[in-house]
């Protein structure tokens, strides 16, 4: 059975600060996913990272994948008040077919 | 370009109640989802499909059934509504090409009462 952690489940930080959020996953897949969602909105795709070493970068947010440990990370550099959200991964598998498996979010708080 | 379109937005049922949860999308997406919402429990799948005409389990599919109309549309249906499934139900197409993208719809906030 497929399981995905991530952690800290929950995050206040300052703005200006850089933190990393992890994900972990119990069985090998070939595609790990990162999505932001804002209160009471749908979810936004951030990063698709289909290989081992992948890395991508969009703004503040730098997100990477480690097949081998079955490992990925976010990064945010310099935290703004805007990124505030809950972030999920999801990893295919699991669920069936293509489905994906979520972890069950990291509450994001940046404080001015 | 609409994307994946989910109706109603917001429902309230009484308990045994049935209703059925609509999804449409214009991307000519094979496959579509989907998933249920829960405080602290992240997105789980109730039920996938594949193609048109194939439908299969996913995580958590008691107490719902689902139709794949066509190609555009995939329905989630409730027979007889219990508080446990009051939940935001999210609908999802995804697209096997280069992208592997899944594009979500804007959700259902459902509660049963």
């Amino acid at each position: 059975e497929l399981k995905v952690e991530q952690n800290p489940l929950f995050l206040s930080m300052q703005e200006g600060k850089n933190y990393t959020i992890y994900c972990n996953y119990s069985t090998t897949s070939d595609r790990l996913y990162w999505y932001r969602q804002d209160p009471g909105k749908s979810l936004e795709s951030l990063f698709v990272l289909l290989s081992n070493g992948a890395v991508k970068q969009e703004g503040r947010l730098m997100a990477s994948l480690d097949t081998k440990a079955r490992l990925s990370t976010l990064h945010i550099t310099a935290a703004v008040h805007d990124l505030s959200a809950t972030y999920f991964c999801a990893v295919v598998g699991g669920g069936g077919a293509d489905g994906l498996t979520f972890g069950k979010g990291t509450h994001l708080i940046i404080q001015p | 370009n609409a994307g994946v379109t989910q109706t109603p937005k917001f429902q309230v049922l009484k308990t045994g109640q049935s209703m059925t949860l609509q999804c449409a999308q214009d991307m000519n997406h094979n496959s579509m989802y989907w998933y249920r919402q829960d405080p602290g429990m992240g997105l789980r799948l109730i039920y996938y499909s594949a193609s048109e005409g194939t439908t299969d389990k996913g995580e958590v599919p008691n107490g719902y059934n689902v139709s794949r109309l066509n190609k555009r549309e995939f329905s989630l249906r409730l027979e007889s509504a219990a508080p446990s499934q009051t939940s935001v139900y999210f609908c999802a197409s995804s697209d096997l090409g280069p992208n592997y993208g899944y594009t979500f719809g804007s959700g259902t906030r459902l509660t049963v009462v």
